[in-house]
């Protein structure tokens, strides 16, 4: 059974750096093919793909936030930490890890999103 | 804006059959596999259809999804309460050399 839990801090401050930590367990993350995701979704609004994680390290940012945006994996601690600098107010939101899959040996593209974790909601205020 | 345009709401009666539909181009929907979550609400959200039109195991049937061209539909047979939920449709973007996965902005679906 995959599980994947997303920890870290519940406020930071506007300008601040936000680190989130996906902890997970059921899978590996020196398999072939596996990856993990982070989206987000600001409170009532729709999810908004962040960032992607490959068992070989290739990684993929959304363009618009890409500048901001570092996705790491610790594969002996079953871990993947993302980093957001230059928190804003308008980066409220809960944020989800997600286990994923490489559709194919050559693409950078994943097949889907499962299963998520239960999401931990980051709130930007100073 | 979403790359992928989904309606803001559909509603039907219990035990009706409602669609939802997902257009998007030829950069994602029309190259790339669709899947479908459903967001219970308060919850994280659940995969639903992936590859267009597989449903993972436990997934009941009277889920489904297809894809023409440059769309794609989920459809929901049997409605029941229990299906009320925002629906999402999500797909693969090659537009930019590094790619992006892109989401549709959610389909609320209210059982009446």
């Amino acid at each position: 059974q995959i599980t994947l839990k997303e920890s870290g801090p519940t406020l930071v401050k506007p300008t601040q750096t936000l680190t989130l930590t996906c902890t997970f367990s059921g899978f590996s993350l020196s398999t072939s093919g596996v990856g993990v995701g982070w989206i987000r979704q600001p409170p009532g609004k729709a999810l908004e793909w962040l960032a992607l994680i490959y068992w070989d390290d290739d990684k993929r940012y959304s363009p618009s936030l890409k500048s901001r945006l570092t996705i790491t994996k610790d594969t002996s601690k079953n871990q993947v930490v993302l980093t957001m600098t230059n928190m804003d107010p308008v980066d409220t939101a809960t944020y989800y890890c997600a286990h994923s899959m490489r559709a194919a040996v050559d693409t950078a593209m994943p097949n889907w999103f499962d299963p998520w974790g239960q999401g931990t909601l980051v709130t930007v205020s100073s | 804006q979403s790359v992928l345009t989904q309606p803001p709401s559909v509603s039907a009666a219990p035990g009706q059959k409602v669609t939802i539909s997902c257009s998007g181009s030829s950069s994602n929907i029309g190259n790339n596999y669709v899947s479908w979550y459903q967001q219970l609400p308060g919850t994280a959200p659940k995969l639903l259809i992936y590859d267009n039109n597989k449903r993972p195991s436990g997934i009941p049937d009277r889920f489904s999804g297809s894809k023409s061209g440059t769309s794609a539909t989920l459809g929901i047979t049997g409605l029941q309460t229990g299906d009320e939920a925002d629906y999402y449709c999500g797909t693969w973007d090659s537009s930019l050399s590094a790619g992006l996965w892109v989401f549709g902005g959610g389909t609320k679906l209210t059982v009446l």
